[in-house]
């Protein structure tokens, strides 16, 4: 089946650690995205790639990294400097060029005890 | 800077009413707009964009350049229509990099 595939679905990890959520697409798609989702709040950009071995900051990039070293993957980690890391992520991708149709993944719930 | 209101972040109706999702604007440019849909336990879903015209599930939605607005309609709601609305906004000409959405509209259609 062609998608978006998000691991794990639920992460609980201590104050101080990192953590990397995946995020794999087979749909050839150049362009991938990170959305957090925190109740109330909607969706807000944290990074985005437009293509392999590049990649820009959102509107919430501070804490977190990504890399794209391959066109089907873009990890995320988010960083011990994020301060509100507990929160419902988002990996997103779409066709380059295509505004605004993106495709989802189910997502990612992560939990800082 | 571009942004998305949606000024209502529940919304009750009965099955069978009319409903309407309130979404508007702020951007200089000429703007693609979208609604995004998540229902229960599903992943986030494009429902409809205003460069198609289209109709999905019933539901439509005009943008309205002077009041800077896009809502979404429907003349009569059902149960399964009961879901997340996210309104979204897209700079037009390809650039699909930044996409700003609402904070969301839960809609729950009552039997």
């Amino acid at each position: 089946d062609g998608g978006i595939t998000q691991s794990p679905k639920y992460l609980f990890r201590k104050e101080g650690q990192n953590v990397t959520l995946s995020c794999e697409q087979n749909l050839n798609h150049d362009a991938m995205y990170w959305y957090r989702q925190d109740p109330g709040q909607g969706l807000r950009l944290i990074y985005y790639s437009q293509i392999v071995n590049d990649f820009q900051k959102g509107d919430i990039a501070e804490g977190y990294s990504v890399s794209r070293e391959k066109k089907e993957s873009f990890p995320l980690t988010v960083t011990s400097a994020q301060k509100n890391p507990t929160a419902f992520y988002l990996c997103a991708s779409s066709i380059r060029g295509i505004a605004g149709e993106l495709f989802f993944g189910e997502g990612s719930r992560l939990t800082v005890l | 800077a571009q942004r998305v209101t949606q000024p209502e972040k529940l919304l009750s109706v009965f099955k069978g009413a009319p409903v309407e999702l309130k979404c508007n604007y702020s951007y200089s440019g000429s703007p693609e707009l979208f609604w995004y849909v998540q229902y229960s336990r599903q992943r986030l879903q494009l429902l409809l964009r205003h460069i198609s015209r289209e109709s999905i599930k019933g539901f439509t939605a005009d943008l309205n350049k002077g009041e800077t607005s896009f809502h979404l309609k429907k003349p009569f709601a059902q149960e399964e229509d009961s879901a997340m609305y996210y309104c979204a906004l897209s700079r037009g000409g390809g650039s699909n990099y930044k996409l700003t959405f609402g904070k969301g509209t839960l809609l729950t259609v009552n039997p």
